[in-house]
């Protein structure tokens, strides 16, 4: 059975910097895409960027370039998204997906979301 | 950019039939993918490539893509069908995953 794992709930002071992980199992991780969405608080989806495990090729959309860092260490099945200088606005749900192939395919597994809370 | 556009909400009675829209430009040669988000659950894909079905979707869940709107059309609508439902889309020129704003689906 396919499943991604991620990280549990974090509060974080603005500024701080966060890591989620995401952890695949039932499946051969490596030869996946894996995709992170942005859920803010009553909102819709935003689609933040995608790393292929085999190599760590990566693509950010244009609207989280330069805000967000997205990596992978295959020799856990994992990976990650990194979040620098939160802000209030940051606050959110972070989900993890896979996605069947690199362009335009749909995510057909999600992780459970990662609730981040930002606050001073 | 490429802009995607859901109704913010759609009501239905149990047993009629619900039709969600996506409207964008040229939307027909995306192939729209379709989600299905409950309170505190993360989405599950239930239409994919405009109109195929996931295995353990039901039937009364189809799809259609014409022009430039992308329909979900629930029948026979459930209780348990009450959730938000997101469309996604590929921007062909930026190259790049769009969801649209999602559309809460009440059953009355």
């Amino acid at each position: 059975e396919v499943q991604l794992v991620q990280s549990g709930a974090e509060v974080k002071k603005p500024g701080e910097s966060l890591k989620i992980s995401c952890t695949g199992s039932g499946y051969k991780f490596s030869t996946y895409w894996i995709g992170w969405v942005r859920q803010m608080p009553g909102k819709g989806l935003e689609w933040m960027g995608l790393i292929y495990a085999g190599d760590s090729d990566t693509i950010y959309s244009p609207s989280f370039r330069g805000q967000v860092s997205i990596s992978v260490d295959t020799s856990i099945n994992t990976a990650f998204l990194q979040l620098s200088g939160l802000a209030i606005s940051d606050t959110a749900i972070y989900y993890c997906a896979r996605p069947l192939c690199r362009d335009g395919c749909p995510f057909d597994y999600w992780g459970q979301g990662t609730l981040v809370t930002v606050s001073s | 950019s490429f802009v995607v556009t859901q109704p913010p909400s759609v009501s239905v009675a149990p047993g009629e039939t619900a039709r969600i829209t996506c409207r964008g430009d040229t939307i027909e040669r995306r192939g729209a993918h379709w989600y299905q988000q409950k309170p505190g659950q993360a989405p599950v894909l239930v239409m994919y490539y405009d109109s195929d079905r996931p295995s353990g979707i039901p039937e009364r869940f189809s799809g259609h893509n014409s022009g430039n709107t992308a329909t979900l059309t629930i029948s026979r609508v459930e209780a348990g069908d009450e959730a938000d439902y997101h469309c996604q889309l590929w921007d062909i020129s930026g190259y790049h995953r769009v969801f649209g704003g999602g559309t809460k689906l009440t059953v009355l």
